[in-house]
């Protein structure tokens, strides 16, 4: 059975820090994906990570994949109070039937301080 | 608009007293899922859909049903609600190919009593 996990499950942090948002997966697999979610609100799709190396980047946010060591980062520069939010990683598992499912980490709840 | 709609967005209801979480997708996706998510459990899967007529279990499948009898629309059914299926619903949809992200639903904030 697939399990994703993230590190660390809260994150507060001073604005311009870095940080790092680690997500490990069980299996083999060569897609994952990148999720914000912020309170009260639905999950919004922030990185498609489709191959071993692939790096991403969006403003202060930064998301790779190493699919041999099943680990993709969600890096964090100089951090500012609107990257407070959860962060979720979700990984695909071809299921017995040759259909596909996304597992998703626990989440990762970020606080920005000022 | 490209969008993924929920209804309804809050739902009390009782426990035994039958009910429908509506999802409707506008992008032509192929896949279609639904979600509960529970403080420190993340995101669950309950049934997921990769075309018409094709649906299979996710993870907690238990007391819940679903059908695709269209390629736009994914209903959620509780035949026989009961409180510790109190959650937050989400229905998302993908284009199926594994390329792109899911879009998501506004949710579904469901209290069973």
């Amino acid at each position: 059975e697939l399990k994703v996990e993230q590190n660390p499950l809260f994150l507060s942090m001073q604005e311009g820090k870095n940080y790092t948002i680690y997500c490990n997966y069980s299996t083999t697999s060569d897609r994952l994906y990148w999720y914000r979610q912020d309170p009260g609100k639905s999950l919004e799709s922030l990185f498609v990570l489709l191959s071993n190396g692939a790096v991403k980047q969006e403003g202060r946010l930064m998301a790779s994949l190493d699919t041999k060591a099943r680990l993709s980062t969600l890096h964090i520069t100089a951090a500012v109070h609107d990257l407070s939010a959860t962060y979720f990683c979700a990984v695909t598992e071809i299921a017995t039937s040759g259909t596909y499912k996304y597992i998703f980490g626990t989440g990762t709840r970020l606080k920005v301080l000022a | 608009e490209a969008q993924v709609t929920q209804n309804p967005r809050y739902l009390i209801t009782v426990t035994g007293k039958k009910l429908t979480v509506t999802c409707s997708q506008n992008m032509n996706h192929e896949y279609m899922s639904w979600y509960r998510q529970d403080p420190g459990l993340g995101l669950r899967q309950i049934y997921y859909s990769m075309n018409v007529e094709v649906t299979d279990k996710g993870d907690v499948p238990e007391g819940y049903k679903v059908s695709r009898k269209e390629k736009r629309n994914f209903p959620l059914i509780l035949e026989s609600p009961s409180p510790n299926q109190t959650s937050l619903y989400f229905c998302a949809s993908s284009p199926g190919t594994g390329a792109y992200g899911y879009t998501f639903g506004s949710g579904t904030r469901l209290t069973v009593v």
